[in-house]
């Protein structure tokens, strides 16, 4: 079956602008997660959402960051004012349910790179 | 709150050889769930093996298999018979009751495996 997809794959933009990355989890996970891996670093957690609603949003670093899911399925990140700290690749991931027990499917990431 | 800690940047191993990445992680939840990823060159994370804090047994995968010491905060991943297809970047992660789904990685350890 259709794995987690991410678009777009690479984004570049100028500082002071506004992006959005789309998360398609697999189909019937109810669980999705954002993730951003800065090179040569693990992935750090940024929100989880379980069905429509934001469960933990405790790693988004501000408030130019905030993502949505409003049919339970596609999520959303939204980036406002992007700085060049920003830059990174931003992994998404869902699993079928938000326990302590279930592993998470991963997409291939977005690119984001701020110039 | 968890940590988990990778302290080998890089590892070296030689074809058909067993080689172990070690991590140690830390947490004050009495359930949780630690996860071995792998991220090849290309990007994806791949889920490898999965071991429960309440299971007796270590988990195994195929040539996979986790080396859990609860006492010592401890969970090894080891590759039996390594592949060259096996080079690649290999995360240590844990997920704890407390907090939800979010799962927090340690650094990261490159396994270089020579024909």
């Amino acid at each position: 079956g259709a794995g987690v997809s991410q678009t777009p794959s690479n984004k570049v933009t100028e500082k002071g602008k506004y992006v959005e990355l789309r998360c398609d989890p697999i189909s019937g996970h109810t669980a999705l997660y954002w993730y951003r891996q800065s090179l040569g670093q693990g992935p750090e957690f940024l929100i989880y959402f379980q069905g429509t609603g934001a469960a933990d949003d405790s790693g988004l670093p501000n408030d130019r960051f905030f993502a949505v899911r409003p049919e339970g399925s596609v999520s959303t990140l939204k980036i406002q004012r992007t700085e060049r700290g920003d830059s990174a690749v931003y992994l998404c991931a869902s699993s079928s349910t938000g326990g302590a027990t279930y592993e998470q499917y991963f997409g291939p990431g977005t690119r984001l790179t701020v110039t | 709150a968890q940590k988990i800690t990778q302290t080998q940047p890089g590892m070296f191993v030689q074809e058909k050889e067993a080689v172990t990445l070690d991590c140690t992680y830390d947490t004050s939840d009495q359930s949780y769930g630690l996860f071995w990823y792998k991220q090849p060159s290309s990007g994806e994370m791949i889920f490898l093996i999965y071991q429960g804090s309440y299971d007796e047994q270590n988990a195994t995968e195929g040539r996979y298999s986790l080396n859990f010491q609860k006492a010592r905060k401890s969970a090894n991943l080891v590759i039996s018979a390594s592949q060259l297809g096996d080079s690649a970047m290999y995360f240590c992660a844990m997920r704890g009751r407390s907090s939800y789904g979010k799962l927090t990685f340690g650094q990261g350890t490159i396994l270089t495996v020579h024909p």
